[in-house]
């Protein structure tokens, strides 16, 4: 069966520094997604991508996160420069098509700002 | 957004059936009913989704009455693997990427 992968499974960086979380949706799936979580606290939604732009961003999503589908298969999520509070982990989500609410969500990338 | 109200939590034993209830007494025309799953440090899973009446697929089956202010999950014979979160999300279909807005969920245990 078909999944959606993530690299790195725990990224470790210090305050202040880029960080790059990598996913591979499912091959022929339109629409991704960026999902974060904080340890014991509920699935926040902070950006879908379709069609090679934004179609939607919530508040979390600020200037220092950015999106990419570089090269048709990965879909990366970069954060310019990390604070504590970025802690948290990253979740990637592919959809097939735009008619239901089936998303296929990723491992997730632990992300520790120190 | 219609708001969702479920149970904090629910303890079960092996091979019961559980139901769990989701009440969105704001649900709007256009709003559809999903439920995902959610285990420990991994991704949510995507159970089942539904507009009225009842659906059914390998996992589940969600009962939706004529009303649609309420819905409830219902999972046959549980496991000890069926310990998870629960979640029911309500939102309308946008055609454009649907995001999903989690709530805090039900925690599920299931003992021997």
């Amino acid at each position: 069966e078909p999944e959606v992968t993530q690299t790195p499974s725990h990224q470790v960086t210090q305050m202040g520094q880029e960080v790059i979380l990598r996913c591979v949706p499912i091959s022929n799936h339109l629409y991704f997604y960026w999902y974060r979580q904080i340890l014991g606290q509920k699935v926040e939604f902070l950006v879908s991508f379709y069609n090679n732009e934004i179609s939607e961003k919530s508040e979390i999503f600020d200037d220092q996160f950015s999106v990419e589908r570089p090269d048709g298969s990965n879909f990366t999520l970069k954060i310019r420069s990390t604070k504590l509070e970025d802690s948290a982990m990253y979740f990637c989500a592919s959809q097939l098509a735009g008619d239901s609410y089936e998303q296929y969500f990723g491992p997730g990338t632990r992300l520790t700002v120190t | 957004l219609a708001k969702t109200t479920q149970p904090i939590s629910m303890d079960s034993y092996e091979g019961q059936e559980v139901n769990i209830t989701c009440s969105h007494n704001n649900i709007a025309t256009n709003d559809y009913i999903t439920w995902y799953q959610q285990f420990p440090s991994q991704g949510p899973r995507f159970i089942i989704q539904g507009y009225k009446t009842k659906v059914t697929n390998e996992v589940a089956s969600l009962f939706i009455p004529a009303d649609r202010k309420s819905s409830t999950l219902s999972l046959p014979r549980v496991s000890l693997s069926d310990t998870a979160v629960y979640y029911c999300l309500v939102g309308a279909l946008t055609g454009g990427g649907n995001k999903l807005t989690f709530g805090t969920g039900t925690q599920l245990k299931v003992e021997l």
